[in-house]
């Protein structure tokens, strides 16, 4: 299984755009990069997943280089309610998922 | 919104008690997990399911055990609960594919006195 890295954890302020890179030297050709969300006491919430280049959705958009070894998570215009911890997750279908620390993003007014 | 449901929300038991932790998904997924989370801390896989009659053991080596006996069905069940078992306990469902998506219940909270 890929292993990640991602910040431990980071500071922004509302309005501002928000961009977390997670590290994965080691991805497989068939893993794709999934990111969740997770608000205190609640289990996490899938926000956007990409295999190649540029993914983006209604929340979210996900930058992936052309040789993958990482992937950066961008949230335009933050709000308070954006504070949460943000996982990168790397495998396929075929494997279990391995949650790892996550960053925790502190939105302030 | 995906469907996934955790009861109960809240658990406050005392040590010896037997305890299961029930999960259902609407959805027709064939994997389910169980992920253990300490407040402020990493989800730890502790059992995984395949399908019906298929559990696997986790990551994380846990006292509790798990059954598949249903698609929709996921329950974990700790026999004698200890006071290091009090921990927040998240079950997810997905998929078989390559681009696995997991959907996660709202979690149930043990605490063992």
């Amino acid at each position: 299984l890929a292993k990640t890295t991602q910040p431990i954890s980071m500071d922004s302020y509302e309005g501002q755009e928000v961009n977390i890179t997670c590290s994965h030297n080691n991805i497989a050709t068939n893993d794709y990069i999934t990111w969740y969300q997770q608000f205190p006491s609640q289990g996490p919430r899938f926000i956007i997943q990409g295999y190649k280049t540029k993914v983006t959705n209604e929340v979210a958009s996900l930058f992936i280089p052309a040789d993958r070894k990482s992937s950066t998570l961008s949230l335009p215009r933050v709000s308070l309610s954006d504070t949460a911890v943000y996982y990168c997750l790397v495998g396929e279908g075929y494997s279990t998922l391995t949650f790892g620390k996550g960053t925790m993003l502190l939105v302030s007014p | 919104e995906a469907d996934i449901y955790q009861t109960p929300r809240y658990l406050v038991i005392g040590t010896g008690k037997k305890i299961t932790l029930e999960c259902s998904q609407t959805m027709g997924h064939d994997k389910m997990y169980w992920y253990q989370q300490d407040p402020g801390m990493e989800l730890h896989l502790i059992h995984y399911s395949y399908g019906v009659n298929s559990t696997e053991k986790g990551d994380l080596s846990s006292e509790s055990t798990v059954s598949r006996i249903r698609t929709e069905h996921f329950p974990l069940t700790l026999e004698s609960a200890r006071p290091s078992h009090t921990s927040q306990y998240l079950c997810a469902s997905s998929e078989v594919g390559g681009n696995e998506k997991l959907f996660f219940g709202s979690g149930t909270q043990l605490s063992v006195l």
